[in-house]
């Protein structure tokens, strides 16, 4: 059965830094998000993305997230300088086309910023 | 200000019983998910719903759209049940709000 997939699993990095989280949505799905879940705390959407631009995006994406689908099969978060509150787990999503149709999860990232 | 509250918060039950969950959601809404999530952390999404009821295996979600309430029901609930079970309510399709979660334990 076809799944999404994320790497790395885990990163470490410091405050400051730039992260790139990586997601491999199911092929022939057609929108993709980014959710976030800090430890202890329930899953926050962050962005979602159809036809190559940003299609919703939370009060937490702000100028210092970014998104892109590079090259048609990975779909990638960027974090371009880490705070230390960006520690969380952040899961990527995919669904096929359909107004309401269901979200395949892959099984996130935890991101650790020291 | 929570989109999407969850009762109970935390409930234990003993192999066999049936179990019910709640949300409860104050935005209108295109579709509710009802989602589980592993101790490992990972999400699998156990439903979709718009409207009615649907029924997979041991589960059943409902939900009512007046009332602006959903439940999952476990029945003959099993140890391996024992997870975050999380209510998500999309406005648009596009934008998700998530509940706390309930954190099932299922002792055998």
């Amino acid at each position: 059965e076809p799944e999404v997939t994320q790497t790395p699993s885990h990163q470490v990095t410091q405050m400051g830094q730039e992260v790139i989280l990586r997601c491999v949505p199911i092929s022939n799905h057609l929108y993709f998000y980014w959710y976030r879940q800090i430890l202890g705390q329930k899953v926050e959407f962050l962005v979602s993305f159809y036809n190559n631009e940003i299609s919703e995006k939370s009060e937490i994406f702000d100028d210092q997230f970014s998104v892109e689908r590079p090259d048609g099969s990975n779909f990638t978060l960027k974090i371009r300088s880490t705070k230390l509150e960006d520690s969380a787990m952040y899961f990527c999503a995919s669904r096929p086309r359909g107004r309401v149709e269901t979200q395949y999860f892959g099984p996130g990232t935890r991101l650790l910023v020291l | 200000k929570n989109e999407v509250e969850q009762s109970p918060q935390n409930l234990t039950a003993q192999e066999g019983e049936f179990i019910t969950i709640n949300c409860s959601y104050s935005v209108g809404i295109s579709a509710l998910h009802w989602l589980q999530q592993h101790p490992g952390g990972g999400i699998v999404s156990l439903f979709m719903l718009s409207s009615g009821k649907k029924k997979h295996g041991r589960l059943i979600a409902t939900i009512n759209i007046q009332e602006k309430h959903s439940s999952l029901h476990i029945t003959a609930s099993h140890p391996r049940d024992s997870a975050v079970y999380i209510c998500a309510v999309g406005k648009t399709g596009n934008q998700f709000y998530f509940g706390t979660g309930t954190s099932l334990t299922v002792i055998p």
